[in-house]
């Protein structure tokens, strides 16, 4: 069974720190790697994806793949506190956003 | 241009009553899906669809069933409501670059 894990939180950093948020994942074949944002009460919605190790930066958002250590990372500069929200990690087999595994998300609240 | 819309928002069952909660797209998506959030989780894949008469089991397909008739819409069926299947359903169409959501069904089952 393909398998994503993500540290649970809660995780706090203070207004215009850098927030660090992991994911590992479990099937070595996998493809594509998504960072979704999810505010309470709400669906979630891509921050954006990853498909080549290294990384790939989006204004303040940094995501990190390194597929031989099976892991991908994404990165949060200056945060904010309307960043305050579970991010959800989500893996793909193939190079699209089709029939992804997710993470159970990290909670991040970031302090004024 | 309204995405995924799901309906009804909210829901309160009884043990052992049947519902389907709706989901319909208009982004001409092939592929469509069905999750369920459990507070503090993630997304568990219930089925998925690739196209029009062609659907298939994900993760946790037990208790539920689906059609796909039109490309726009992807009902699910509840049979037999558990208080196990209390939870938030979200309905979502693919498109290469990612899933767009609905807005969820949050429902009940005492």
């Amino acid at each position: 069974q393909k398998e994503v894990e993500q540290n649970s939180g809660p995780l706090s950093v203070p207004e215009g720190a850098i927030a660090s948020l992991n994911c590992t994942y479990s099937d070595r074949g996998s493809q594509s790697f998504f960072w979704y944002r999810q505010y309470s009460g709400k669906s979630p919605e891509l921050i954006m994806f990853i498909y080549s190790n290294g990384d790939k930066e989006d204004g303040r958002f940094t995501a990190q793949l390194n597929k031989a250590s099976q892991y991908v990372s994404l990165l949060i500069r200056d945060s904010q506190p309307s960043d305050s929200a579970t991010y959800l990690c989500a893996v793909g087999p193939g190079d699209s956003a089709r029939q992804l595994t997710f993470g159970s998300g990290t909670q991040l609240t970031v302090l004024p | 241009n309204a995405g995924v819309t799901q309906t009804p928002k909210f829901r309160i069952l009884k043990i052992g009553q049947s519902m389907t909660l709706q989901c319909t797209q208009d982004m001409n998506h092939n592929y469509m899906y069905w999750y369920r959030q459990d507070p503090g989780m993630g997304l568990k894949l219930i089925y998925y669809s690739v196209g029009a008469g062609i659907t298939d089991k994900g993760e946790v397909p037990n208790g539920y069933n689906v059609s796909r008739s039109t490309t726009e819409d992807f009902p699910l069926r509840l049979e037999l409501a558990a208080p196990s299947q209390t939870s938030v359903y979200f309905c979502a169409s693919g498109g290469i670059e990612t899933q767009y959501f609905g807005p969820g069904t949050r429902l009940t089952v005492l």
